[in-house]
Protein backbone atom coordinates (compact mmCIF):
# COMPACT_ATOMS: atom_id res chain seq x y z
CA UNK A 1 0.00 0.00 0.00
CA UNK A 2 1.10 3.78 -0.34
CA UNK A 3 0.23 6.49 2.04
CA UNK A 4 0.13 9.46 -0.10
CA UNK A 5 -0.24 13.59 1.94
CA UNK A 6 -1.72 16.00 -0.17
CA UNK A 7 -1.47 19.56 0.54
CA UNK A 8 -3.53 22.30 0.85
CA UNK A 9 -6.63 20.13 1.72
CA UNK A 10 -8.56 22.89 0.65
CA UNK A 11 -7.94 26.49 -0.02
CA UNK A 12 -10.24 29.47 -1.73
CA UNK A 13 -8.28 32.03 -4.02
CA UNK A 14 -8.85 34.73 -6.12
CA UNK A 15 -9.70 34.81 -9.65
CA UNK A 16 -6.03 34.82 -11.67
CA UNK A 17 -4.24 34.09 -9.09
CA UNK A 18 -2.08 30.19 -9.27
CA UNK A 19 -1.96 27.38 -6.55
CA UNK A 20 0.58 24.95 -5.73
CA UNK A 21 -0.24 21.41 -4.93
CA UNK A 22 1.81 19.21 -3.24
CA UNK A 23 1.88 15.28 -3.12
CA UNK A 24 4.21 13.44 -0.73
CA UNK A 25 4.06 9.59 -1.16
CA UNK A 26 5.82 7.44 1.61
CA UNK A 27 7.59 5.22 -1.23
CA UNK A 28 9.17 5.63 -3.87
CA UNK A 29 6.80 5.41 -7.14
CA UNK A 30 7.24 4.98 -10.18
CA UNK A 31 3.88 6.45 -11.94
CA UNK A 32 2.21 9.53 -9.72
CA UNK A 33 -1.36 10.63 -11.50
CA UNK A 34 -2.71 14.06 -10.73
CA UNK A 35 -6.66 13.67 -11.48
CA UNK A 36 -9.50 16.21 -11.24
CA UNK A 37 -12.95 16.13 -10.20
CA UNK A 38 -15.44 18.27 -10.60
CA UNK A 39 -18.55 18.80 -8.55
CA UNK A 40 -20.94 15.96 -9.67
CA UNK A 41 -18.80 14.50 -12.23
CA UNK A 42 -15.99 11.70 -12.15
CA UNK A 43 -12.27 11.57 -11.94
CA UNK A 44 -10.44 12.99 -15.27
CA UNK A 45 -6.48 12.47 -15.60
CA UNK A 46 -4.83 15.88 -16.15
CA UNK A 47 -1.20 14.47 -16.57
CA UNK A 48 1.22 11.80 -15.56
CA UNK A 49 4.30 12.94 -13.83
CA UNK A 50 7.20 11.56 -14.68
CA UNK A 51 10.56 11.95 -12.70
CA UNK A 52 13.28 13.24 -14.55
CA UNK A 53 11.75 14.81 -17.50
CA UNK A 54 8.21 16.48 -18.98
CA UNK A 55 5.03 15.28 -17.58
CA UNK A 56 2.26 13.70 -20.03
CA UNK A 57 -0.60 16.14 -20.56
CA UNK A 58 -4.18 14.42 -21.36
CA UNK A 59 -6.24 16.17 -23.99
CA UNK A 60 -7.89 19.47 -22.91
CA UNK A 61 -5.12 19.37 -20.42
CA UNK A 62 -1.62 22.14 -21.28
CA UNK A 63 1.48 22.23 -19.34
CA UNK A 64 1.16 26.24 -18.60
CA UNK A 65 -2.10 26.56 -17.43
CA UNK A 66 -0.84 23.11 -15.22
CA UNK A 67 2.94 22.84 -14.99
CA UNK A 68 3.87 19.98 -12.83
CA UNK A 69 6.86 19.32 -11.41
CA UNK A 70 8.67 15.65 -10.55
CA UNK A 71 11.97 16.09 -8.90
CA UNK A 72 12.22 12.65 -7.15
CA UNK A 73 10.35 9.25 -6.57
CA UNK A 74 8.13 10.87 -3.37
CA UNK A 75 7.31 14.05 -4.61
CA UNK A 76 5.14 15.47 -7.25
CA UNK A 77 3.75 19.55 -7.43
CA UNK A 78 0.81 20.53 -9.34
CA UNK A 79 0.28 24.23 -10.18
CA UNK A 80 -3.11 25.18 -11.59
CA UNK A 81 -2.34 28.75 -12.86
CA UNK A 82 -4.12 32.20 -13.90
CA UNK A 83 -7.19 30.30 -12.21
CA UNK A 84 -10.84 31.63 -12.92
CA UNK A 85 -13.96 30.25 -11.28
CA UNK A 86 -14.23 27.29 -13.62
CA UNK A 87 -10.85 25.31 -12.16
CA UNK A 88 -13.06 24.95 -8.77
CA UNK A 89 -12.77 21.33 -8.31
CA UNK A 90 -11.32 18.98 -6.30
CA UNK A 91 -7.23 17.85 -7.27
CA UNK A 92 -6.10 14.36 -6.25
CA UNK A 93 -2.70 12.69 -6.65
CA UNK A 94 -2.62 9.24 -7.33
CA UNK A 95 0.25 6.70 -7.57
CA UNK A 96 -0.28 2.93 -8.41
CA UNK A 97 1.24 0.10 -6.78
CA UNK A 98 2.24 -2.08 -9.23
CA UNK A 99 1.79 -2.11 -13.38
CA UNK A 100 -1.48 0.14 -14.46
CA UNK A 101 -2.90 -3.33 -15.57
CA UNK A 102 -2.52 -5.04 -12.15
CA UNK A 103 -1.87 -2.95 -9.42
CA UNK A 104 -3.86 -0.45 -7.06
CA UNK A 105 -4.65 2.96 -8.02
CA UNK A 106 -3.79 5.12 -4.16
CA UNK A 107 -5.42 8.77 -3.81
CA UNK A 108 -3.95 11.30 -1.57
CA UNK A 109 -7.38 12.64 0.33
CA UNK A 110 -7.55 15.79 -2.48
CA UNK A 111 -7.18 19.34 -2.78
CA UNK A 112 -10.60 21.15 -2.60
CA UNK A 113 -10.15 24.45 -4.32
CA UNK A 114 -12.81 27.72 -5.08
CA UNK A 115 -11.75 30.45 -7.45
CA UNK A 116 -13.74 33.40 -6.79
CA UNK B 1 -20.55 5.33 -26.74
CA UNK B 2 -18.87 6.87 -23.49
CA UNK B 3 -15.67 4.68 -22.58
CA UNK B 4 -17.47 4.09 -19.13
CA UNK B 5 -21.00 4.50 -18.39
CA UNK B 6 -22.79 4.01 -15.08
CA UNK B 7 -26.46 4.83 -13.76
CA UNK B 8 -25.51 7.47 -11.57
CA UNK B 9 -28.80 6.92 -9.44
CA UNK B 10 -29.02 7.19 -6.79
CA UNK B 11 -30.35 3.90 -5.87
CA UNK B 12 -32.33 3.98 -2.23
CA UNK B 13 -32.47 0.64 -0.75
CA UNK B 14 -33.75 -1.01 2.70
CA UNK B 15 -30.94 -2.18 4.61
CA UNK B 16 -30.75 -5.68 4.50
CA UNK B 17 -31.76 -6.13 0.84
CA UNK B 18 -29.13 -6.54 -2.07
CA UNK B 19 -28.82 -4.41 -4.45
CA UNK B 20 -27.13 -4.60 -7.77
CA UNK B 21 -25.30 -2.51 -10.35
CA UNK B 22 -24.11 -2.67 -14.03
CA UNK B 23 -21.41 -0.51 -15.67
CA UNK B 24 -20.74 -0.94 -19.28
CA UNK B 25 -17.12 0.05 -21.15
CA UNK B 26 -16.66 0.20 -24.81
CA UNK B 27 -12.94 -1.20 -25.52
CA UNK B 28 -13.81 -4.19 -25.97
CA UNK B 29 -9.67 -4.83 -25.23
CA UNK B 30 -9.71 -3.59 -21.77
CA UNK B 31 -8.02 -6.24 -19.63
CA UNK B 32 -8.38 -4.55 -15.86
CA UNK B 33 -11.98 -3.88 -14.40
CA UNK B 34 -11.83 -2.50 -10.73
CA UNK B 35 -14.98 -1.52 -8.27
CA UNK B 36 -14.04 1.41 -5.95
CA UNK B 37 -15.72 3.41 -3.41
CA UNK B 38 -15.87 6.77 -2.76
CA UNK B 39 -17.56 8.26 0.34
CA UNK B 40 -18.71 12.07 0.37
CA UNK B 41 -15.87 14.54 0.00
CA UNK B 42 -13.20 11.42 0.83
CA UNK B 43 -11.02 10.12 -1.90
CA UNK B 44 -11.59 6.57 -3.68
CA UNK B 45 -10.24 3.58 -2.22
CA UNK B 46 -10.63 0.17 -4.51
CA UNK B 47 -13.42 -1.63 -3.54
CA UNK B 48 -12.10 -4.77 -5.54
CA UNK B 49 -10.67 -5.88 -8.61
CA UNK B 50 -12.89 -7.66 -11.57
CA UNK B 51 -11.42 -10.86 -12.39
CA UNK B 52 -12.44 -13.22 -15.39
CA UNK B 53 -13.79 -16.03 -13.41
CA UNK B 54 -15.77 -13.16 -10.81
CA UNK B 55 -14.55 -12.37 -7.56
CA UNK B 56 -16.80 -12.23 -3.96
CA UNK B 57 -15.58 -10.80 -0.41
CA UNK B 58 -17.64 -10.90 2.42
CA UNK B 59 -21.20 -9.36 0.92
CA UNK B 60 -19.59 -7.99 -2.42
CA UNK B 61 -19.61 -9.86 -5.66
CA UNK B 62 -18.24 -8.62 -8.65
CA UNK B 63 -18.53 -9.89 -12.00
CA UNK B 64 -17.40 -9.17 -15.68
CA UNK B 65 -19.07 -10.05 -18.76
CA UNK B 66 -16.64 -9.17 -21.81
CA UNK B 67 -19.25 -10.81 -24.31
CA UNK B 68 -21.63 -7.81 -23.19
CA UNK B 69 -19.08 -5.50 -22.33
CA UNK B 70 -20.22 -5.06 -18.63
CA UNK B 71 -19.15 -5.20 -14.82
CA UNK B 72 -21.41 -5.76 -12.59
CA UNK B 73 -21.25 -5.12 -8.52
CA UNK B 74 -24.14 -7.04 -6.09
CA UNK B 75 -24.10 -6.43 -2.66
CA UNK B 76 -25.80 -8.66 -0.67
CA UNK B 77 -27.37 -7.74 3.29
CA UNK B 78 -26.93 -3.92 2.97
CA UNK B 79 -25.54 -2.05 5.39
CA UNK B 80 -25.81 1.86 6.48
CA UNK B 81 -22.66 1.92 5.89
CA UNK B 82 -22.47 0.95 2.42
CA UNK B 83 -24.33 4.14 1.62
CA UNK B 84 -21.48 6.05 -0.84
CA UNK B 85 -20.73 6.19 -4.67
CA UNK B 86 -19.44 3.17 -6.24
CA UNK B 87 -17.09 3.78 -9.38
CA UNK B 88 -16.43 1.60 -12.16
CA UNK B 89 -12.66 1.78 -13.05
CA UNK B 90 -11.80 0.53 -17.05
CA UNK B 91 -8.29 0.36 -18.76
CA UNK B 92 -9.23 1.89 -21.77
CA UNK B 93 -7.49 2.91 -25.35
CA UNK B 94 -3.63 2.79 -24.54
CA UNK B 95 -4.25 1.62 -21.30
CA UNK B 96 -5.59 4.46 -19.85
CA UNK B 97 -7.35 4.33 -16.73
CA UNK B 98 -10.75 5.51 -17.15
CA UNK B 99 -13.18 6.16 -14.52
CA UNK B 100 -16.92 6.13 -14.72
CA UNK B 101 -19.30 8.62 -13.25
CA UNK B 102 -20.26 6.67 -10.21
CA UNK B 103 -23.50 5.24 -9.11
CA UNK B 104 -24.53 6.48 -5.82
CA UNK B 105 -26.02 4.57 -3.13
CA UNK B 106 -28.38 5.15 -0.21
CA UNK B 107 -29.01 2.08 2.63
CA UNK B 108 -32.20 3.31 4.21
CA UNK B 109 -32.28 2.53 7.88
Amino acid sequence: SAVISQKPSRDICQRGTSLTIQCQVDSQVTMMFWYRQQPGQSLTLIATANQGSEATYESGFVIDKFPISRPNLTFSTLTVSNMSPEDSSIYLCSVVSAGVNTGELFFGEGSRLTVL
Amino acid sequence: RKEVEQDPGPFNVPEGATVAFNCTYSNSASQSFFWYRQDCRKEPKLLMSVYSSGNEDGRFTAQLNRASQYISLLIRDSKLSDSATYLCVVNGRDDKIIFGKGTRLHILP
